[in-house]
């Protein structure tokens, strides 16, 4: 089966630099993603990684280890309307077809 | 385009009553899911289609039937709604299969089961 853990909350200051971390256990590995969720709003994608290494887009990066099951998100430079949850996914084969599995969330408050 | 729409916004149930959550995309794709998110639990899926006539069952997928008779529209069916079933639904759709491509989230509706 596939596990994932994310701390469940972190506390960040305005123009700072925080990392979120995401460890996994999945059989048979196709990537990570990266979801930003808003209070009362839509899961929306951030990043995809499927090779070891950091990708940047903008303020956002995304790390992936895949030889030790691990990936962070890192903010810069962070904003007050970067307070949501961030949510690392796995996608796995499951009788044939891909499904996702997603973690229980990582709820970020950015104080000023 | 619109994206991922999905009706109604929010409703509220009393146990045994039966229901359809609409859900909606514009945009081809071939893939669609539902998902409910429940406090401390994350997203877990209900169902899910790789295409027009193709469903299965995701993690969740007792008490919830779905049918995907055209590409655009998935919809979920609550049979005999239980308190257990209050929770945000919501439906997502991809390009193509996961991994390649990321998922576009509807709005979501959150649902009250009394």
């Amino acid at each position: 089966g596939q596990n994932i853990d994310q701390p469940t909350e972190m506390t960040a200051t305005e123009g700072a630099i925080v990392q979120i971390n995401c460890t996994y256990q999945t059989s048979g590995f196709n990537g990570l993603f990266w979801y930003q969720q808003h209070a009362g709003e839509a899961p929306t994608f951030l990043s995809y990684n499927v090779l070891d290494g950091l990708e940047e887009k903008g303020r956002f990066s995304s790390f992936l280890s895949r030889s030790k099951g691990y990936s962070y998100l890192l903010l810069k430079e962070l904003q007050m309307k970067d307070s949501a949850s961030y949510l690392c996914a796995v996608p796995h084969d499951s009788g044939g077809y891909q499904k996702v599995t997603f973690g229980t969330g990582t709820k970020l408050q950015v104080i000023p | 385009n619109a994206g991922v729409t999905q009706t109604p916004k929010f409703q509220v149930l009393k146990t045994g009553q039966s229901m359809t959550l609409q859900c909606a995309q514009d945009m081809n794709h071939e893939y669609m899911s539902w998902y409910r998110q429940d406090p401390g639990m994350g997203l877990r899926l209900i169902h899910y289609s790789v295409g027009a006539g193709i469903t299965d069952q995701g993690e969740v997928p007792n008490g919830y039937n779905v049918s995907r008779s055209t590409t655009e529209d998935f919809p979920l069916r609550l049979l005999s709604a239980a308190p257990s079933q209050t929770s945000v639904y919501f439906c997502a759709s991809s390009y193509g299969q996961i991994p390649s491509y990321e998922q576009y989230f509807g709005p979501g509706t959150r649902l009250t089961v009394t």
